[in-house]
């Protein structure tokens, strides 16, 4: 069984502000990928993330970046200078490519509410 | 390029009635899923199929069903609602067989059962 847990429900910071949300995962396949998306109070799922298990490297994009450790199976998401339009619902998710590497489905946690204050 | 397309966006529902949440993509993808999102809960896998004729079971099937008569459409049923069906559903895509690549969503259907 695979699990995704996201301890923070939510958090808030002030503008400008650096923010890192948690996200720790189990999954017993040696093949997996992680996600993270963001869901906007207009409620669509935005994409943010895709990481490959064989892929340990962290990733920097613009204010983004994120921190993939194997060895803790976690998969940390930080915001740096936060911003008010950052404010979000952010969503870890995992799916696991099972023995026999045909199925496909995400499992995903259960949010991080992020308040940005001006 | 539409993407993935879900209708109706918003729809209350009479406990006991029937109804269908569309769903269709137009990317010629293999793969499509249906996913429910509950405050708290995440979003959770209902049912999923990974080709025309071929449909599963998710973490939350009971109360749904499910066809994929077509690669572009994906409906899900709900035969008799209850209140707990309250929800946003999202109905999402990918390309092929191997996990991880790009997974479309669509923008969501709010469904609210009274």
């Amino acid at each position: 069984a695979q699990k995704v847990t996201q301890a923070q429900t939510e958090i808030s910071v002030v503008e400008k502000e650096d923010v890192t949300l948690d996200c720790v995962y189990e999954t017993r396949d040696t093949t997996y990928y992680l996600f993270w998306y963001k869901q906007p109070p207009s409620g669509e799922l935005v994409f943010l993330i895709r990481r490959n298990s064989f892929d340990e490297q962290n990733e920097i994009s613009g204010r983004y970046s994120w921190n993939f450790q194997k060895s803790t199976s976690s998969f940390n998401f930080t915001i740096t200078a936060s911003q008010v339009v950052d404010s979000a619902v952010y969503f870890c998710a995992l799916s696991g490519l099972n023995s026999g590497g045909s199925n496909y489905k995400l499992t995903f946690g259960k949010g991080t509410l992020l308040t940005v204050n001006p | 390029n539409a993407g993935v397309t879900q209708t109706p966006k918003f729809q209350v529902l009479k406990t006991g009635q029937s109804m269908t949440l569309q769903c269709a993509q137009d990317m010629n993808h293999e793969y499509m899923s249906w996913y429910r999102q509950d405050p708290g809960m995440g979003l959770r896998l209902i049912h999923y199929s990974v080709g025309a004729g071929i449909t599963d079971q998710g973490e939350v099937p009971n109360g749904y069903n499910v066809s994929r008569s077509t690669t572009e459409d994906f409906p899900l049923r709900l035969l008799s609602a209850a209140p707990s069906q309250t929800s946003v559903y999202f109905c999402a895509s990918s390309p092929d067989r191997k996990s991880g690549n790009t997974i479309y969503f669509g923008e969501g259907s709010w469904l609210t059962v009274v």
